[in-house]
């Protein structure tokens, strides 16, 4: 069965620094997704990956994906307010899509 | 092209009640999953539904069930509500099985059981 874990679950951070949310997942997983949820929202697509080596940018945010560690990182450079929100990252195996806990960022100004 | 929408957007019902909760997928989609997102937790999958069949099914009991009709839509059913089962219920839809295909998600419905 397909577990997904994200470290950390809440992280507080200033503007302009770097951070990387870490998610490891316990078996294999057939592609690896990143979302992004707002308070009261629906979850909003990020990234997909899907094979091992795979990095994918948009703005200030970077995934990555080592299926051999089990492995996915979302590294955000230098922070601002905007990206304050939760993110998840989710597995899939057997036609189900596994999700993590989340992760809470909240960006100080 | 219209994206995943969901109905009610809100919803209060009382123990023991019962609910229905709709989805219409994305133009294009046949697949259509729910999830159960408690306050704080991450989505929880329910079950997923392709081409009319039910096609994967989370840890939830038998009083969750589902349909999905022959243009995607679909709905899901919860009977005897608890008090637990008070959360965000999303779909998402996507053009082949979940497993395969990136899911586009709707705004989610809010229960809450008192």
């Amino acid at each position: 069965e397909l577990k997904v874990e994200q470290n950390p679950l809440f992280l507080s951070m200033q503007e302009g620094k770097n951070y990387t949310i870490y998610c490891n997942y316990s078996t294999t997983s057939d592609r690896l997704y990143w979302y992004r949820q707002d308070p009261g929202k629906s979850l909003e697509s990020l990234f997909v990956l899907l094979s091992n080596g795979a990095v994918k940018q948009e703005g200030r945010l970077m995934a990555s994906l080592d299926t051999k560690a089990r492995l996915s990182t979302l590294h955000i450079t230098a922070a601002v307010h905007d990206l304050s929100a939760t993110y998840f990252c989710a597995g899939t195996r057997d036609d189900k899509i596994i999700f993590g806990k989340g992760t809470r960022l909240h960006i100080l100004p | 092209e219209t994206g995943v929408t969901q109905s009610p957007t809100h919803l209060i019902k009382t123990r023991g009640q019962q609910v229905t909760l709709r989805c219409s997928s994305q133009s294009g989609h046949n697949t259509v999953s729910w999830y159960q997102q408690a306050l704080g937790q991450g989505p929880q999958f329910i079950f997923q539904y392709y081409r009319e069949e039910e096609n994967g099914r989370g840890n939830f009991p038998p009083r969750f069930s589902g349909l999905q009709f022959p243009n995607y839509s679909s709905e899901l059913n919860v009977n005897a509500l608890e008090l637990d089962d008070s959360a965000l219920y999303l779909c998402a839809s996507s053009p082949g099985l979940a497993g395969a295909h990136e899911q586009f998600f709707g705004p989610g419905t809010r229960l809450t059981v008192l």
